[in-house]
């Protein structure tokens, strides 16, 4: 169990740019969440996978944010157009949906920093 | 929408105190609540997660508390130590989905 992992860990752009994170969850947890934190403030739900579908999306979501799962295992996160708002860290979770989901547990990773300049 | 309301903001103590951390949510209707951990610049590290049913956790110096009808959940550090010092964030998960809903955290620091 090697734990969470994101990349990069920390990324800056400029304003009206593509970025894409990376997400590695904990081997064979099959559920995974994206959450943004901004300064002073608890994360926030992006986005929730489970396995390879995307079962549940945030208003905070807009058009320009996507989030991919394609073969169940690690996960990316797309913002297009970066917008100086953008700026926050990004954090994915992932569970095991093994566990019954009362006591499921999520584990988060260390973030990936992101400021738009 | 679920609001959670971590009071208070920040909060410094001399080592060895005991502490409590408060917790309320407006939807009582939640499955699990979860208290994390949050070192500067970092991620989260779980610290407890107490079942709806329950009425509280424990593991070491820590325990967290429940109480789903009023609303609020309590953590209970004993015999602080300086490497308690962090942000500490309190997260609800609702009966109808699988997102946690966080606090704006609690600031600790411990001083020696």
């Amino acid at each position: 169990d090697t734990g969470v992992s994101q990349d990069p860990r920390h990324k800056i752009t400029k304003r009206g740019q593509n970025v894409t994170f990376r997400c590695d969850p904990i081997s064979e947890h099959n559920r995974l969440y994206w959450y943004r934190q901004t300064l002073g403030q608890g994360p926030e739900f992006l986005t929730y996978f489970q396995n390879e579908a995307q079962l549940e999306k945030s208003r905070l979501l807009s058009d320009r944010f996507s989030a991919e799962r394609p073969k169940g295992s690690f996960s990316t996160l797309e913002i297009q157009r970066t917008e100086q708002g953008d700026s926050a860290m990004y954090l994915c979770a992932s569970s095991s949906g093994q566990a019954l989901r009362f006591v499921e547990t999520q584990y988060f990773g260390p973030g990936t920093r992101l400021l738009v300049l | 929408k679920q609001e959670v309301t971590q009071i208070p903001a920040a909060l410094s103590v001399p080592e060895g105190e005991n502490l409590v951390l408060n917790c309320s949510f407006t939807d009582s209707a939640i499955y699990n609540l979860q208290w994390f951990r949050q070192d500067p610049g970092k991620g989260l590290t779980s610290l407890l997660l107490i079942q709806s049913s329950q009425r509280e956790q424990t593991s070491g110096r820590l325990n967290a508390s429940l109480d789903k009808s009023s609303g609020r959940s309590t953590l209970y550090i004993a015999a602080s130590q300086p490497g308690d010092s962090a942000t500490y964030l309190c997260a609800v998960r609702l009966d109808s989905g699988y997102a946690l809903n966080f606090g704006k955290g609690t600031s600790l620091l411990v001083t020696p």
